[in-house]
């Protein structure tokens, strides 16, 4: 149980286009969702929190504009980079929780701006 | 606000060996505690966690950690590392929000095992 998947696994995008990466509980309803980002050999920095229904939360020095995100249902979330640049490549990880539990993870989606 | 430190960059093994990557904390109220492993270009799977009682938590492939109040730390341990533990190992605490816990990571230790 506890599974969250992420799609694609893989983008390569040019620069100034969009890109849109989907989250999904797909054994529980996920009441939180939260975004991550990991540069190559670093840690998981965490860029947003998003409750379903509510606004995102997002963590200080991440653009709201550039990367939006979206709850819409209690199983799917998703984060869109808007106008990517080759500094926004990167490996985004997204968690899903229900209530005060662990945080189950995706498997990531590589994002790569040409 | 919380921060984790994992003073150990790379830790090299020998299969068979036992284990210990270190992990520090600072938090200002009783700690939410992981261990995450990470294998390459993959997701995070948790090892273990610690919210309260035993300070010894057992966890997964063998896979355990203490949890010490007053060294602020939560070391990971195991008594013999196979060749499949080789991967990116996160500590991390979870800090109470808005209805879930928020996660603060360490910058990981990466484990090698030689044959």
């Amino acid at each position: 149980g506890a599974v969250v998947s992420q799609h694609p696994s893989r983008v390569i995008c040019k620069s100034g286009t969009s890109v849109k990466i989907e989250c999904r509980s797909l054994d529980f309803q996920a009441t939180t969702m939260f975004w991550y980002r990991q540069f190559p050999k670093q840690s998981l920095m965490l860029m947003a929190t998003s409750n379903e229904g509510s606004k995102a939360t997002y963590e200080q020095g991440v653009e709201k504009d550039k990367f939006l995100i979206n709850h819409a249902s209690l199983t799917l979330s998703t984060l869109t980079v808007t106008s990517a640049h080759p500094e926004d490549s990167s490996f985004y990880i997204c968690s899903a929780t229900y209530g005060y539990n662990e945080q189950f993870f995706g498997p990531g989606t590589r994002l790569t701006v040409l | 606000a919380q921060s984790v430190t994992q003073p150990d960059i790379h830790i090299t093994v020998s299969e068979g060996a036992s284990l210990e990557l270190r992990c520090n904390y600072s938090y200002g109220a009783t700690p939410y505690l992981f261990w995450y492993v990470q294998s390459p270009g993959q997701g995070l799977q948790l090892l273990l966690k610690y919210f309260s009682g035993d300070t010894l938590v057992q966890g997964i492939k063998g896979f355990e950690a203490e949890f010490k109040r007053s060294q602020s730390s939560f070391n990971l341990r195991k008594p013999s590392v196979h060749w499949s533990d080789a991967a990116e190992y996160f500590c991390a605490v979870g800090a109470s929000g808005a209805g879930s816990y928020q996660l603060t990571f360490g910058k990981g230790t990466k484990l090698s095992v030689i044959p």
